[in-house]
């Protein structure tokens, strides 16, 4: 089985200050992390991803994530925040080597930043 | 735009009621996922595709159905409606199966009164 945990509901964050949105994972072998964004009335936008590699992943509009293996954690940054991140975000999980792609998402995390 | 493309976007219908939602993957894709979007369940895995087959199931109901035809367009069929199937109802795609990005659709938005 895979989960995933996105313990905040709600970030508010003041603009041009960092960010941080965070994401833990439980998956039975090698986990591919996802975080997508959805703006209010819009589809789910992917941001970034993690497959293998480099634990630190860069992504659209400035975002990037960090794959903490020992953590299962898999939070999303942003080192300057913009009123326009604010969104919806989600951070989702599928298990590697598999002939299947179901992806297992958070609840979601509210983003706000504020001006 | 991501390139998945979904009809309708809105449709309200009654309770008892069948409907059928439409979804056109990106080009090249061969992988079709559904989700449903609600605000109780969050987002719930319903069903993928891969090249005319099913390849995974979720939590779907027996009153949904889906099929992907030979073009790859696929479609989500729902019927018996009932108030709580009402929904955000997304479709997406990817190229093939495990690593490959899934791209969403914009949704179709189904309001059962």
């Amino acid at each position: 089985a895979q989960s995933v945990a996105q313990p905040e509901d709600q970030v508010n964050v003041a603009e041009g200050n960092p960010l941080t949105v965070k994401c833990t994972y439980s998956v039975s072998g090698n986990p591919y992390l996802f975080w997508y964004v959805q703006y209010p009335n819009r589809g789910l936008q992917f941001l970034l991803k993690y497959i293998t590699g480099d634990n630190l992943v860069k992504g659209s509009y400035g975002f990037e994530a960090e794959f903490n293996k020992s953590q299962t954690s898999f939070h999303l940054k942003k080192p300057s925040a913009l009123v326009s991140d604010s969104a919806l975000y989600f951070c989702a999980v599928r298990l590697g080597g598999t002939s299947y792609g179901k992806l297992t998402f958070g609840q979601g995390t509210i983003l706000t930043v504020h001006p | 735009d991501s390139g998945v493309t979904q009809t309708p976007k809105h449709l309200i219908t009654a309770t008892g009621q069948r409907v059928t939602l439409r979804c056109s993957p990106r080009s090249g894709d061969l992988s079709v996922y559904w989700y449903q979007q609600s605000l109780d369940q969050g987002l719930q895995f319903l069903i993928q595709y891969y090249n005319g087959e099913e390849r995974a199931k979720g939590n779907i109901l027996e009153r949904f159905s889906a099929q992907q035809f030979p073009d790859l367009h696929s479609e989500l069929n729902l019927s018996s409606l009932e108030l709580g199937d009402s929904a955000l109802y997304f479709c997406a795609s990817s190229e093939a199966v495990s690593g490959n990005t899934i791209y969403f659709g914009e949704g179709s938005w189904l309001t059962v009164v």
